[in-house]
């Protein structure tokens, strides 16, 4: 079972940021945050992922409270081209290809970005 | 683009057949993972690859197997089709060597259905 709760959905406006929770309130010590998102049916890409500090790349913010237990994926000025199925996942980073590099994927936030 | 070639798009078969999906992974990535997507159980891993080795299971039948040849690219055999096989099959790659195991890298992936 997935070790996160999302809300099943959430409307974000375009140009606005989007603000999409995550709840692992039994997120481990070595366990890190990840973030997916799926367009329609095309394979997941993935976007940003930290451990305990707040993370921020071309595509997104990832801001993890203290405790660890819930983040918040932030895309600052969504576009219509945003909505998709977020994923937020936890799991051990593992190099090469550890028996542990499999994602889990729960049921995710449908994210609509409207006009 | 990933970098993640599978094929075919599209397939359409009978109840009771057999096929193969085909998987390339990224240049110079070692590991591969399948996962399938049905309606009603969302995104589910099947079965992990390490450079030609079988390094981790999850919910794959065992009318299903794969492989994972000495090119890295990797082949899921599904036989004994049943309707609820019908799915979308993602293939997502990661890397080896020196390179973190922590992002993964899925293709368009094969849309199969069973009449």
């Amino acid at each position: 079972d997935a070790k996160t709760t999302q809300p099943p959905s959430m409307d974000c406006a375009e140009g606005r940021a989007a603000n999409l929770p995550c709840n692992h309130s039994t997120i481990s010590g070595n366990e890190y945050v990840y973030w997916y998102r799926q367009i329609h049916s095309q394979g997941p890409q993935y976007i940003i992922h930290g451990l305990k500090n707040n993370e921020t790349n071309e595509m997104a913010s990832l801001i993890i409270t203290e405790d660890r237990k819930s983040s918040t994926l932030i895309l600052p000025h969504a576009t219509l081209r945003d909505t998709a199925v977020y994923y937020c996942i936890v799991r051990i980073n593992m190099n090469y290809g550890g028996s542990q590099g499999n994602l889990i994927f729960g049921k995710g936030t449908k994210l609509s970005v409207k006009p | 683009d990933s970098g993640v070639t599978q094929t075919p798009k599209h397939l359409i078969t009978a109840t009771g057949q057999r096929v193969t999906l085909r998987c390339s992974p990224r240049s110079g990535d070692l590991s591969v993972y399948w996962y399938q997507q049905s309606l009603d159980q969302g995104l589910q891993f099947l079965i992990q690859y390490y450079n030609g080795e079988e390094r981790a299971k999850g919910n794959i039948l065992e009318r299903f197997s794969a492989q994972q040849f000495p090119d890295l690219h990797s082949e899921l055999n599904l036989s004994s089709l049943e309707l609820g096989d019908s799915a979308l099959y993602f293939c997502a790659s990661s890397g080896g060597g020196d390179r973190r195991n922590y992002e993964q890298y899925f293709g368009p992936g094969t849309r199969l259905t069973v009449t």
